[in-house]
């Protein structure tokens, strides 16, 4: 069974803090993405991967970086945590090709910054 | 300005009958179309897709109808089950840039 992992289920965090977030897929996927999610606004692109050290911005990059050194594992940071960060992340995994639209899902970290 | 548009937060249906979820967008060089189910503390889960080539695909329960010249699709389930009581989000992308643009999403409760 395919499966994507997410570090945390919740997690809180201080104003200026540094945040991780490890996401790690067992399905050998080339992809990998990183979203959040926000009532009224559905998912939104922070950044993907479609290889090891390889990443391109999606929508909403700022104030976030992503490390992927390793093919199952992609980090999303938050270099300094701010209160409008607080959101649902969400990671997810496809294939290359055309099946990339088929993308796996963590369950998702709630994050809250005071 | 979003591109992909849920415009009913939620829908109640009985259980039996048919349920329609819709989904209009705004860019007409999206060439491919899915809907994702996301149940509750869990992430979402593709569920059926389009290509812009056909106007509708079939998937046992599940049918997706694409009407391009109304820029506009919709998920039919027949017959409802209690167990399709989830958030589903309608997506779109445009040809392979590996950006899914997603819609606002629609809770559907099903009322045994």
């Amino acid at each position: 069974d395919v499966k994507v992992t997410q570090s945390s289920r919740y997690l809180v965090k201080r104003t200026g803090e540094k945040v991780f977030l490890e996401c790690v897929q067992d399905m050998d996927h080339e992809n990998m993405f990183w979203y959040r999610q926000d009532p009224g606004l559905g998912l939104r692109l922070i950044y993907f991967s479609y290889d090891v050290k390889m990443k391109e911005k999606g929508d909403i990059p700022e104030g976030y970086s992503v490390s992927r050194e390793k093919k199952e594992r992609f980090s999303l940071i938050l270099e300094s945590a701010s209160t409008n960060q607080t959101s649902m992340y969400l990671c997810a995994s496809s294939l290359s090709g055309t099946n990339w639209v088929e993308q796996f899902f963590g369950p998702g970290t709630r994050l809250t910054v005071l | 300005d979003q591109q992909v548009k849920q415009n009913s937060p939620s829908l109640s249906v009985q259980e039996g009958r048919i349920s329609i979820l819709n989904c209009d967008y705004t860019n007409s060089m999206f060439d491919y179309f899915l809907w994702y189910k996301k149940y509750p503390a869990e992430g979402p889960t593709f569920l059926i897709s389009i290509s812009s080539i056909k106007d509708k695909n079939e998937d046992g329960r599940f049918t997706v109808f694409l009407n391009k010249s109304a820029k506009h699709l919709s998920l039919h389930i027949v017959p409802s089950q209690p167990g399709d009581s989830a958030v589903y989000f309608c997506a779109a992308s445009e040809g392979s840039n590996y950006q899914l643009i997603w819609g606002a999403g629609t809770k559907l409760i099903i009322k045994p």
